[in-house]
């Protein structure tokens, strides 16, 4: 079985641009949660969809929006980009509505820049 | 917000050395996981434990959880065992998960 897969794989931008990154879960797997990576930091919550619906959100921006298909791949979407958003992002899926007490499988992440 | 500590920040071994890696947090928890992730991003789920031992060929994961303390073992270490190991523990709202800043491991041959 494939595991889960993030698009692009490495993405530049300039600020006040809207970029949108695509995440499919492994085969199965209800759940999707979205990390931001920072350099030399670990990842930070951005959100959690379960059954197509929002279960959690970080402390991010309302630049931040994310969404999930019926086929249980997701979306995440940033507006207005920020020097500051580069980052690693990372979508991890696991099977149950409560992410945190269930084994992740990551992604390889989308690296954005953003100059 | 559940503060994840790491000890040490970097950590430079010999192959054969025994390896620990220490993890504390400050808030009770249910689940405690341990990654790892490799130059180029991509994260590997390790162990996630909620109390106890557990034990992968040479990796052990501890949890002391009255103590609020998880320690990460590497015995026999190799070179190909070099990356950066995280900790991460669940939120409160249980659908999170907080993460330390990680321990960057390089074993020399």
């Amino acid at each position: 079985d494939a595991g889960v897969t993030q698009s692009p794989t490495h993405l530049i931008k300039t600020r006040g641009q809207h970029v949108t990154l695509r995440c499919s879960p492994i085969s199965g797997h209800k759940s999707v949660s979205w990390y931001q990576q920072v350099l030399g930091q670990g990842p930070q919550f951005i959100f959690q969809y379960y059954e197509k619906e929002e279960r959690g959100r970080g402390n991010f921006p309302d630049r931040f929006s994310a969404r999930q298909f019926p086929n249980y791949s997701s979306e995440l979407n940033v507006n207005a980009l920020l020097l500051g958003d580069s980052a690693l992002y990372l979508c991890a899926s696991s099977l149950s509505s409560t992410a945190s007490t269930d084994t992740q499988y990551f992604g390889p992440g989308t690296r954005l820049t953003v100059l | 917000k559940n503060e994840v500590e790491q000890s040490p920040q970097n950590l430079t071994a010999q192959e054969g050395e025994f390896i620990t890696i220490n993890c504390s947090y400050s808030v009770g928890i249910s689940a405690l996981h341990w990654l790892q992730q490799h130059p180029g991003g991509g994260i590997v789920s390790l162990f996630m434990l909620s109390s106890g031992k557990k034990k992968h060929g040479r990796l052990i994961a501890t949890i002391n959880i009255q103590e609020k303390h998880s320690s990460l073992h590497i015995t026999a270490s190799h070179p190909r065992d070099s990356a950066v190991y995280i900790c991460a523990v669940n939120s409160n709202s249980g659908y999170a998960l907080n993460f330390g800043k990680g321990t960057s491991l390089l074993v020399t041959p």
